[in-house]
């Protein structure tokens, strides 16, 4: 079946240093990539998305491309800060059949930034 | 726009004993989902609804949990009885009809079984 699997955590880096999370899928057909980001105390959010491959999404500074012959959706962001610490999900969604916008979720990675 | 909202916050309960779970989707939203994440992983489907209908619910072990959506707002979901692997955060999701790829989560309910 689908899955996702994204880099076991956890990540600690200092301000303003580069992040990369990777992030591998396994689908059929063609999903839709995510990432979430769970800050502390507080729910799920969609941090960006791609619903096609060579899609670009990109929030906050943050951006991840769906790379299909791949299969990766890493996410990456130029300089980190402190309050970007947090929790942080891929998820695929298949397009097709009855699974249809269901979420498949990979572990998480912790990132923590340091002043 | 108010968000979905989930309660309890929190639960404690013992094993073999009932739980129910409450979720109120944003406003218009048909399509409501379940979550269960387990501490260390990620959310894992329950069940998905359309309106009032199960779309998914494949992964719902049915001898002990059950879900409903009446009316086609409100879901609850119920565990009994209630073991110690079902110890987990249960999340809440909706998104607008049609657009199945954005979900909105609640802040979830944390369960723990003793």
């Amino acid at each position: 079946g689908d899955s996702v699997t994204q880099m076991e955590g956890p990540v600690t880096l200092s301000e303003e240093a580069f992040l990369t999370i990777n992030c591998t899928y396994t689908a059929t057909g063609y999903p839709s990539l995510f990432w979430y980001v769970q800050y502390p105390g507080e729910g799920l959010q969609l941090l960006l998305k791609a619903t096609k491959a060579d899609d670009k999404g990109s929030n906050k500074g943050f951006e991840a491309t769906y790379r299909k012959e791949t299969t990766s959706f890493h996410l990456e962001k130029g300089s980190v800060q402190v309050s970007d610490s947090a929790v942080y999900f891929c998820a695929l969604s298949s397009n097709y059949g009855g699974s249809q916008g269901n979420l498949i979720f990979g572990k998480g990675t912790k990132l923590s930034v340091k002043p | 726009e108010a968000g979905v909202a989930q309660s309890p916050r929190y639960k404690i309960i013992e094993k073999r004993q009932s739980v129910a779970f409450w979720c109120n989707p944003i406003s218009g939203h048909a399509t409501l989902y379940w979550y269960q994440q387990i501490l260390g992983q990620g959310p894992k489907l329950l069940i998905q609804f359309q309106n009032n209908g199960v779309v998914d619910d494949s992964q719902l072990p049915k001898d002990r949990f059950s879900a409903e959506r009446l009316k086609g707002v409100d879901s609850t979901l119920k565990i009994q009885p209630a073991k110690l692997e079902d110890s987990a955060v249960y999340l809440c999701a909706s998104s607008e009809t049609g657009s199945y790829n954005e979900q909105f989560f609640g802040p979830g309910t944390r369960l723990t079984v003793l």
